[in-house]
């Protein structure tokens, strides 16, 4: 397996701008996590889905992200407007099942100017 | 919800000396901790796990702990290298939940 999948690899974007990332989990794998990466926050949990269904998005910022999960072997997370405290590295996971490693795509680096 | 604190937030330990990384959790129905290093602009990885029916776990120079009555546990590192040089983050998640909450992350610097 190539492991989570996640493009793009980065993206530059005008404020205002929607920007939309999408990730490919493992397949096989029924969890499914978006993280945003900064240096002041560290790596918060934004969404998880399980079994397609999200499960806990008390993470997600502002009604400007928005997340989802068509299928089991894609999901994108959507922000619009963007915004330049937007910029990050976001994270995609995903895991086999509870209390299991967490397997990370390469992320997305977002920069919103 | 749970919480995670992790401290030092920087480390620097000589080549070959120890290194070891606490974390703290909030959440006492927490059972799985695992330990992930992230290389300077890479993706975060597993290097270790132990849960909650286990008090020490070891492969090779990394060891991790746990004390569920004080609920802290800790990442040790003996015989430390250059190719230590990482972040690493603690986690805690717990049952009837498939999410990790993560601490802040630990900069280790190891010096030759």
């Amino acid at each position: 397996d190539a492991g989570v999948i996640q493009s793009p690899r980065h993206e530059v974007t005008e404020m205002g701008q929607e920007v939309t990332l999408r990730c490919k989990p493992i397949s096989g794998h029924n969890s499914l996590f978006w993280y945003r990466q900064t240096m002041m926050r560290g790596l918060e949990l934004l969404i998880y889905f399980n079994n397609n269904v999200p499960i806990d998005d008390s993470g997600m910022p502002e009604d400007r992200f928005s997340a989802k999960m068509p299928n089991a072997s894609f999901s994108t997370l959507k922000i619009q407007p963007s915004e330049p405290r937007d910029s990050a590295v976001y994270f995609c996971a995903s895991s086999l099942q509870e209390s299991t490693e967490a397997f990370f795509g390469q992320g997305t680096r977002l920069t919103v100017v | 919800g749970e919480n995670v604190e992790q401290h030092p937030s920087t480390l620097s330990v000589q080549e070959g000396d120890s290194a070891v990384i606490k974390c703290t959790y909030s959440d006492s129905a927490s059972n799985y901790f695992p330990w992930y290093k992230q290389e300077l602009g890479k993706r975060p990885q597993l290097i270790i796990d132990i849960r909650s029916n286990v008090g020490e776990k070891k492969d090779q120079r990394i060891a991790v702990t746990l004390n569920k009555t004080a609920k802290h546990f800790s990442l040790h590192i003996t015989e430390t290298q250059p190719e230590d040089s990482a972040v690493y983050f603690c986690a805690a998640s717990g049952p009837g939940t498939y999410k990790y909450i993560f601490g802040t992350g630990t900069r280790l610097k190891v010096l030759a």
